[in-house]
């Protein structure tokens, strides 16, 4: 039971190019995150998903969008990377609306 | 709106002493709670959590957290401090609607030995 993982680890962009993280887990949860993490500023939710096939905005969505096309996948997707999206990204999931999240290892990205 | 606050970004604390991190909460309807450790290029592990029921709920690793609601509190203690408790920690507040944590902006504890 891996938990939740991410992919890749690390990732450095140049300004202008796209990418997109894996978040998967293996724990059948229905409820899925992608935070971002800033020095100073904590986590800060950019989007989630309810199930399979929704999705919904967070705190700070601009800039990024997200699929979950599986119950195990949460994808998040930077169409044109900017220097402000420069941070470690953080997946989570949870089994409920009223459980415990559990996070991934992170993602940290670098845009030049 | 929900917001957490957590006073003193740094804390330091020799080995053996009490470890006190302070969180206070703005929540329009009964809050869940939440504690959340980071350690150095990892993620976040939760420490404990209060939904309902006792208010004085026990984590892993010896910590534990009272909620107080007259004082809108929810701060995290350990009797004695050990190095490997030295890491970023984080309360977070959530209603419960859509589970969405917000965070509060984390207290980096040091353990000076």
């Amino acid at each position: 039971n891996a938990g939740v993982t991410q992919t890749p680890k690390f990732r450095v962009l140049k300004t202008g190019q796209s990418m997109t993280l894996l978040c998967a887990q293996d724990m059948n949860h229905e409820y899925m995150y992608w935070y971002r993490q800033d020095p100073g500023m904590g986590l800060r939710l950019i989007h989630y998903s309810v199930g399979e096939g929704t999705t919904a905005k967070g705190e700070v969505p601009d800039g990024y969008n997200v699929s979950r096309l599986k119950k195990q996948n949460f994808l998040l997707g930077l169409e044109s990377a900017a220097p402000s999206q420069t941070s470690v990204y953080f997946c989570a999931s949870s089994v409920d609306r009223e459980a415990t999240q559990y996070f991934g290892p992170g993602t940290r990205l670098t845009v030049l | 709106a929900q917001s957490v606050t957590q006073l003193g970004s740094h804390v330091s604390v020799s080995e053996g002493a009490l470890v006190l991190l302070r969180c206070n909460y703005s929540s329009s309807v009964p809050p869940y709670l939440f504690w959340y450790v980071q350690y150095p290029n990892q993620g976040l592990q939760l420490l404990l959590k209060y939904t309902t029921g006792a208010t004085l709920v026990k984590g892993i690793n010896g910590f534990e957290a009272e909620f107080k609601k007259s004082e809108t509190s929810f701060h995290l203690t350990k009797p004695s401090a050990h190095m490997s408790d030295a890491a970023e920690y984080f309360c977070a507040v959530s209603h419960g609607a859509t589970n969405k944590l917000i965070f509060g902006t984390g207290t980096l504890l040091a353990v000076q030995p």
